[in-house]
């Protein structure tokens, strides 16, 4: 099956720091989404981004799907942005698959 | 908007007994998804449907049955629960299969 690899695994930024995160995917993909996973376990949608680059507030993304990866742009960090970041891929098949996300902490 | 419930919240249940977890969404999307999620292993696909009637199989399917008889339900059931079924439960959906999905608030299962 697809596999989605995230990185860095683990990210610890000062406040007002600019962060990249990285998604990786092994196989031609429907479509991206990226969420935030806050420290009440709760899912937030951030981007539903297949292709091309969208940009919310501090936060943008960027899909190139032909080269099977995904960028998420952090920037000005706020202690808020802490929790787990997840990007996930839906192959042709339906599925619906998750990587291992990425950690980020922010220090104030 | 409701949106996607999930039910219970949180249970504790003890090994061998059977229980369903609930999720119904009211957004009228086809497909819908069950999760768990385990520290440090990300969310994992248990069964998903896309579409009433239909149901596959994820990454981590034994021990779990579902079931899609109409489109607003996904029940998940535990026929007879480990310990190893602990976890955090998240129901998701989205409207046709290339669509943004959107997750429920989760159920916490703890299989003593």
């Amino acid at each position: 099956g697809i596999q989605v690899e995230q990185s860095p695994p683990d990210l610890i930024l000062q406040e007002g720091a600019n962060s990249t995160l990285r998604c990786n995917f092994s196989d031609s993909v429907n479509n991206l989404q990226w969420f935030h996973q806050n420290p009440w376990g709760q899912l937030i949608n951030l981007f539903y981004i297949p292709s091309g680059t969208k940009q919310n507030g501090r936060l943008s993304a960027t899909t190139v799907a032909t080269e099977r990866y995904s960028l998420l742009y952090i920037s000005s960090s706020q202690t808020t942005d802490s929790g787990v970041y997840f990007c996930a891929v839906k192959s042709n098949t339906g599925k619906l698959i998750f990587g291992q996300g990425t950690t980020l902490q922010v220090k104030p | 908007t409701a949106g996607i419930t999930q039910a219970p919240t949180s249970q504790i249940l003890a090994a061998g007994r059977s229980m369903t977890l609930r999720c119904t969404q009211d957004m009228r999307h086809n497909a819908m998804y069950w999760y768990r999620q385990d520290l440090g292993l990300g969310l994992r696909l248990i069964h998903y449907s896309n579409t009433a009637g239909t149901t596959g199989k994820g990454e981590v399917p034994d021990g779990y049955s579902v079931s899609r008889a109409n489109t607003d339900d996904f029940p998940l059931t535990l026929a007879s629960a480990v310990p190893s079924q602990t976890s955090v439960y998240f129901c998701a959906s989205s409207d046709r299969q290339n669509t943004e999905a959107f997750f429920g608030q989760g159920t916490r299962l703890t299989v003593v």
